[in-house]
């Protein structure tokens, strides 16, 4: 299957401070890429979807000015939590979807461990 | 709004025995479901979908589950564990129509699965 590069797997950060997650799909051109959050012991939960070119669209609580959101090109998408706290210590996980045969599929990647200090 | 449970954070099973993680779903319209794996340090990896075809859906590395419309459950078994199955599985769901890409994904918390040699 495709493959979804994420990085970096784990990032400490002070309180503040902004922190940048990377989301790539290595071998496939991906026109959507869609942000998950998930908390210990809890559901992934939708935070975005992102379009290649346009701005992302949001679920319902979630900051856009606190999760940034950027896909710039067909490959790379952008996750930026500015502003840091230490709520905002959890796993985000993205998911890129191929367009590759007629036959839309979504491919994750491995997740990125924020903790705030 | 459609819902996941999943019974059971943990399962332990011997190496050679059945597996068998249970999902329950909570949805208003006939649901299309999905199980997905995780194994450390990895992406989420889709490893079968019911599409409201055949009720007993067959997927990778000899897992299968079955869509029990009068139960609202769509249980993972493979009938002998093996070392690798080691992960973490989340069941997820989605209102049709589903091109397997869709934003939508409802997951369940997941289930850890240990095999005990």
């Amino acid at each position: 299957g495709a493959v979804v590069s994420q990085h970096p797997s784990r990032v400490i950060c002070k309180s503040g401070t902004s922190v940048k997650i990377e989301c790539r799909s290595l071998d496939f051109q991906a026109t959507t890429m869609f942000w998950y959050r998930q908390f210990p012991k809890q559901s992934l939960m939708l935070m975005a979807t992102s379009n290649e070119g346009s701005k992302a669209t949001y679920e319902q609580g979630v900051e856009k000015d606190k999760f940034l959101i950027n896909h710039a090109s067909l490959t790379l998408s952008t996750l930026t939590v500015t502003s840091a706290h230490p709520e905002d210590s959890s796993f985000y996980i993205c998911s890129a979807r191929s367009l590759s045969g007629g036959r839309p599929e979504a491919f994750f990647g491995q997740g990125t461990r924020l903790t705030v200090v | 709004a459609q819902s996941v449970t999943q019974l059971g954070s943990h399962v332990s099973v011997s190496e050679g025995a059945l597996v068998l993680l249970r999902c329950n779903y909570s949805s208003s319209v006939p649901p299309y479901l999905f199980w997905y794996v995780q194994y450390p340090n990895q992406g989420l990896q889709l490893l079968l979908k019911y599409t409201s075809a055949a009720t007993l859906v067959k997927g990778i590395n000899g897992f299968e589950a079955e869509f029990k419309k009068s139960e609202t459950s769509f249980h993972l078994t493979k009938p002998s564990a093996h070392m690798s199955d080691a992960a973490e599985y989340f069941c997820a769901v989605s209102d049709p129509p589903f091109n397997f890409g869709n934003e939508k994904l409802t997951f369940g918390t997941g289930t850890r699965l240990t095999i005990i040699p």
